[in-house]
């Protein structure tokens, strides 16, 4: 089974703190993904990479930057929490469907961040 | 950008037949659409995926349009185990542009005795 965890299932932060979340997936996917999610807003993409070093933007990246130095991890990181910051944290990575062409994404269980 | 809009809630009974919509009007040549299902204090799962026509698997089909602007996804005779959030997702994940990739706000299924 494709495994995605992340570091914490649920942690509190103050206000100024700079917060890492971890995420590792242990299938050799090349694609990874940080979402954050809030009630009514859905799922929202802040950052995305396709391979060690690499990165781009999502549609909310404005306070977090990211990190990956090798391919099965791949860290958000807030420099500064702020309340706003305050959300449920999804990790994801993709694989392609077998016979497909397509690709699947898994997400990891979630890290819920107080901030306070 | 592909934004999707889908209903926010449904109910419906054991053993019946859900259809959920999705619309997604400016969907791309090369996106893909995509349903989730999320229970509480979980990460998503994946359900189904298609391009066109008709896809089933061995919980739900996706019927998609020829036009490809909307998508439904079909439950067939659910059970209290189907109450959940259920995400559409259109996109390409095989692209570097993270900005294709775009999931609707959920719609929130509730199944009943």
């Amino acid at each position: 089974d494709v495994k995605v965890t992340q570091s914490s299932r649920y942690l509190v932060k103050r206000t100024g703190e700079k917060v890492f979340l971890e995420c590792v997936q242990d299938m050799d996917h090349e694609n990874m993904f940080w979402y954050r999610q809030d009630p009514g807003l859905g799922l929202r993409l802040i950052y995305f990479s396709y391979d060690v070093k690499m990165k781009e933007k999502g549609d909310i990246p404005e306070g977090y930057s990211v990190s990956r130095e090798k391919k099965e991890r791949f860290s958000l990181i807030l420099e500064s929490a702020s309340t706003n910051q305050t959300s449920m944290y999804l990790c994801a990575s993709t694989t392609q469907i077998s016979g497909t062409g397509t690709y699947e994404q898994y997400f990891g269980p979630g890290t819920r961040l107080t901030v306070t | 950008l592909a934004k999707t809009t889908q209903p926010i809630s449904m109910d419906s009974y054991e053993g019946q037949e859900v259809n959920i919509t999705c619309s997604h009007n400016n969907i791309a040549t090369n996106d893909y659409i995509t349903w989730y299902q999320q229970f509480p204090s979980q990460g998503p799962r994946f359900i189904i995926q298609g391009y066109k026509t008709k896809v089933t698997n061995e919980v739900a089909s996706l019927f998609i349009p020829a036009d490809r602007k909307s998508s439904t996804l079909s439950l067939p005779r659910v059970s209290l185990s189907d109450t959940a959030v259920y995400y559409c997702l259109v996109g390409d994940l095989r692209y570097s542009s993270a900005s294709k990739i775009i999931f609707g706000s959920g719609t929130r299924l509730s199944i009943r005795p």
